[in-house]
């Protein structure tokens, strides 16, 4: 149980391009889901909560109108990375907290490399 | 500003060997601690812990909580080179549903 997937696993694109990454809780309901940006050799940064039907939370100097994050469904979440620059580039992950359980776990998705030529 | 803090920072190990991770926090309203395993992709949930002194055990690995002194460890023992990997803790604080990281230990454990 506690599944969660995300798509694309990678993706490179070209300066200027904006790309969708997907997240979805497969055998579980997802009320709260999560994105991080992870650097090389760095531990996870939280960009934003995301609840299901609502608008996300942003951390202090994540820019909202370049990461929109849009959680339409119980199961989906969706992180658009909008007009993609190079250093834009990083390893993003998103997790899910399981709404029907009174608990902080949150379950990972397997990461989405994006690289920004 | 709620920190955690891992120790240490990365530890290289013969396979055989027991290693104890250790994992402080400071916060404003600790709910819960977390730990997670990471090797080449994302964080998969090892243990959670709320009550102190209450040992959580999986095969060879175990995690205990001491809210008293706002810290857990993580012990493995008999290591083996599949526990190579970084191992992240988390914090869980009242008020927001997040977590906080701390930054990982990276454990190597040599054949």
């Amino acid at each position: 149980g506690a599944v969660v997937s995300q798509h694309p696993s990678w993706v490179i694109c070209k300066s200027g391009t904006s790309v969708k990454i997907e997240c979805r809780s497969l055998d579980f309901q997802a009320t709260t889901m999560f994105w991080y940006r992870q650097f090389p050799k760095q531990s996870l940064m939280l960009m934003a909560t995301s609840n299901e039907g609502s608008k996300a939370t942003y951390e202090q100097g994540v820019e909202k109108d370049k990461f929109l994050i849009n959680h339409a469904s119980l199961t989906l979440s969706t992180l658009t990375v909008t007009s993609a620059h190079p250093e834009d580039s990083s390893f993003y992950i998103c997790s899910a907290r399981d709404g029907g359980l009174p608990t902080d776990t949150q379950y990972f998705g397997p990461g989405t490399r994006l690289t920004v030529l | 500003e709620d920190k955690v803090v891992q120790s240490p920072l990365s530890l290289v190990v013969h396979e055989g060997d027991t290693v104890t991770l250790n994992c402080s926090y400071e916060v404003t309203n600790f709910r819960s601690l977390l730990w997670y395993k990471q090797e080449k992709k994302a964080p998969t949930f090892l243990f959670m812990l709320t009550s102190s002194g209450i040992e959580k055990k999986s095969g060879r690995l175990s995690s205990i909580l001491d809210k008293k002194e706002l810290f857990s460890i993580l012990n493995i023992t008999a290591t083996q080179t599949g526990d190579s990997a970084v191992y992240l803790c988390a914090v869980g604080v009242g008020g927001s549903e997040k977590l906080v990281f701390g930054k990982g230990t990276k454990l190597t454990v040599n054949p």
